[in-house]
């Protein structure tokens, strides 16, 4: 059984440019989270994909998209970068109906260099 | 909104025992989660407790909850040096996770 799966593993871009990032969520579940993660710091939420929905958003700008599919997998689409962009991207899954423990697990991350 | 906040660092001996606090403001947080992050990897959840629960034990880790006073701990028995790692505290914030800076746990040989 995979677990969440995320690509690209790296990532270096320049300022004003944009990026996709990819998430694969662990078989069975139907909810994709994205977490922001700067250096030295506890992850902070971005948004909640259910049902090829954006179901919450955290403090971010417009510059932070997303969308889920059919599949429930998940992108992540960051505009006009920023140096400040720099950080690791998590993905994390899980079930939307699961007896009322959001239990999320997360994907090995995407790291983002923004020069 | 919610914060939730974690000691920086804490350093012990191989087989001591380690005890990771945490504390939080939202005492509407049903569920309460700890991590686990090795360098370069990402969370791995170690275990959660729900609300209604004191005290929660799983192998060489007990979490305990102090509701009344916000204060959450991890205590890991017979710590190894595999447990060197950053640990965080995660509540549930209405189905987003609210972290903590996480703690820097090393443990010496």
């Amino acid at each position: 059984d995979a677990g969440v799966t995320q690509s690209p593993t790296h990532l270096i871009k320049t300022r004003g440019q944009q990026v996709t990032l990819r998430c694969s969520p662990k078989s069975g579940h139907d909810t994709v989270s994205w977490y922001q993660q700067a250096l030295g710091q506890g992850p902070q939420f971005i948004f909640q994909y259910y049902e090829e929905e954006e179901r919450q958003r955290g403090n971010f700008p417009d510059r932070f998209s997303g969308h889920q599919f059919p599949n429930y997998s998940s992108e992540l689409n960051v505009n006009a970068l920023l140096l400040g962009d720099s950080a690791l991207y998590l993905c994390a899954s899980s079930l939307r109906f699961s007896s009322g423990n959001n239990e999320q697990f997360f994907g090995p991350g995407t790291r983002l260099t923004v020069l | 909104g919610e914060d939730v906040e974690q000691s920086l660092f804490l350093s012990v001996r191989e087989g001591d025992s380690s005890v990771i606090n945490c504390t939080y403001t939202d005492s509407s947080s049903t569920y309460l989660y700890w991590y686990k992050q090795e360098p370069g990897a990402g969370l791995q959840l170690l275990t959660y407790i729900f609300s209604n629960m004191d005290m929660k034990q799983d192998q060489r880790l007990t979490v305990l909850l102090n509701k009344k006073d916000k204060h959450l701990s991890l205590r890991i028995a017979d710590t190894q040096t595999g447990d060197s790692a950053i640990y965080f505290c995660a509540v549930n914030g209405g189905g987003k996770l609210i972290f903590g800076q996480g703690t820097e746990l090393s443990v010496k040989p």
